[in-house]
Parts: structure tokens; C-alpha cells; sequence
């Protein structure tokens, strides 16, 4: 099983910065890694998909990128509705599927 | 473009089983793999299975096998996932997501997600 390490477990920034957020697998992955957002009360929402491709109406402010085993998710000038907790996902080798512990990104 | 509702929420006794449903729209459940995760209480995701729409074929992860059970009704277009021998630690948003069609593919990202439904497990 691939392990996947988030880092840290939560971030407090100020709104209007940018921040990368960091996803590490135990095995190379190749760039079969994506990346959700979860809101509060929410479904998980996919963001990236191919380590850095956008999924469809996903704004241009979220990019990912990385290969192997590292990867990072960078937000452009943060919105108040990006702060939400995200997860990385490999897909690279399944069963199983499996998910980074989450980052949780928190108004400073 | 595929959406997914879910069934609601379930209370259940210790032992006992649950069925979540999973109802697609905007495509046919033969296009579609199905993955169930789900979210314990202030806990991260955790995948539990995959269902592929057209074969029927399952994949699982191995802490669920044998107390999970996955289907299909294509007729309905709805996936269908079954806990057995509840626990208490079972209590969780259950999610089902559209997944990849095929055992071993390498796009297994899951998009949509259905809205979640809560099952809690309590004596």
C-alpha cells in the first residue's frame, strides 16, 4: 500500500497570500496524483487531476505540480472560500486507493 | 455531466447492516466505475471499494473484505454499497464517487462525489 504524507496538518494564512501545500508518497507515483478540496459540512471536490491538470471549472488561482513522490498544490492569493481542508490521492497503484491525511488551511 | 445523489442518513445497532444507495444521473451506470469512501468524524478519507458500472467487477481494500458487498442496478442507475457487522467505530459519512471504468486504470480520480450520508452505529 502507498503511504501519503501531507505536511503540515494545518496552515494559517492571511487572505490575499500565497501558499503551497505539500504531498509526499512513500513509492513513486508517476503523476497519477490528485488533489480535492473539502469545505466545511461538504462533499470533497476534485481540484487536479494528472499531478497538474485542472479539473473543469476549477480556477486558474489552484495549480499542482511534482512527480515520482513529491508533489505540491500552490493557491494564488488566497480567497476566503479556499479555506478548507485538501487532500492528495494516488492512483498510481489500486487497490487501494489512497489519500494524504489533509491539510487544513485556516484564516490566519 | 454526471451527478450522484445519495440515500439518507442511517441509525444503526451494533451487528446490524447498512445499504447506501448511490443514484447516478447524466450518464449510464454502464460508463461508470463506482469508489465508496468514507469519513469518520473529524478524520480524513479513506477508500473502501471500487465497482465497475459495465462488468461489474469489484476491487477492495482489504480491511473491508468480507463485510463489504458492492452493486449495481443498471436498470435504476444506482450503485448500491453494504456494511455488515456494524461497529461503532463504522460511524462515518459514507461517499460514493465516479471512478474509473476499468481494474488497474491510471485515472482513478474520483469526479463527481455524491453528497455524503451519514451512518451512525450506536447500541
Amino acid at each position: 500500500e502507498i503511504l501519503m504524507t501531507q505536511a503540515p496538518a494545518t496552515l494559517s494564512v492571511f487572505p490575499g497570500e500565497r501558499v503551497t501545500l505539500s504531498c509526499r508518497a512513500s513509492q513513486s507515483v508517476s503523476n497519477n496524483l490528485a488533489w480535492y478540496q473539502q469545505r466545511p459540512g461538504q462533499a470533497p471536490r476534485l481540484l487536479i487531476y494528472g499531478a497538474s491538470t485542472r479539473a473543469t471549472g476549477i480556477s486558474a488561482r489552484f495549480s499542482g505540480s511534482g512527480s515520482g513522490t513529491v508533489f505540491t498544490l500552490t493557491i494564488s492569493s488566497l480567497q476566503s472560500e479556499d479555506f478548507a481542508v485538501y487532500y492528495c490521492q494516488q492512483y498510481n497503484k489500486w487497490p487501494p486507493i489512497t489519500f494524504g491525511q489533509g491539510t487544513r488551511l485556516e484564516i490566519k | 455531466q454526471v451527478h450522484l445523489v445519495q440515500s439518507g442518513a442511517e441509525a444503526k445497532k451494533p451487528g446490524a447492516s447498512v445499504k447506501v444507495s448511490c443514484q447516478a444521473s447524466g450518464d449510464t451506470l454502464t460508463r461508470l466505475g463506482i469508489s465508496w469512501m468514507r469519513q469518520a468524524p473529524g478524520q480524513g478519507l479513506e477508500w473502501m471499494g471500487w465497482i465497475s458500472g459495465y462488468s461489474g467487477n469489484t476491487n477492495s481494500a482489504e480491511k473491508f473484505q468480507g463485510r463489504l458487498t458492492m452493486d449495481t442496478d443498471t436498470s435504476t442507475n444506482i450503485a448500491y454499497m453494504e456494511l455488515r457487522s456494524l461497529r461503532s467505530d463504522d460511524t462515518a459519512v459514507y461517499y460514493c464517487a465516479s471512478s474509473c471504468l476499468r481494474a488497474n486504470c491510471l485515472t482513478n480520480y474520483l469526479d463527481p462525489w455524491g453528497q455524503g450520508t451519514l451512518v451512525t452505529v450506536s447500541s
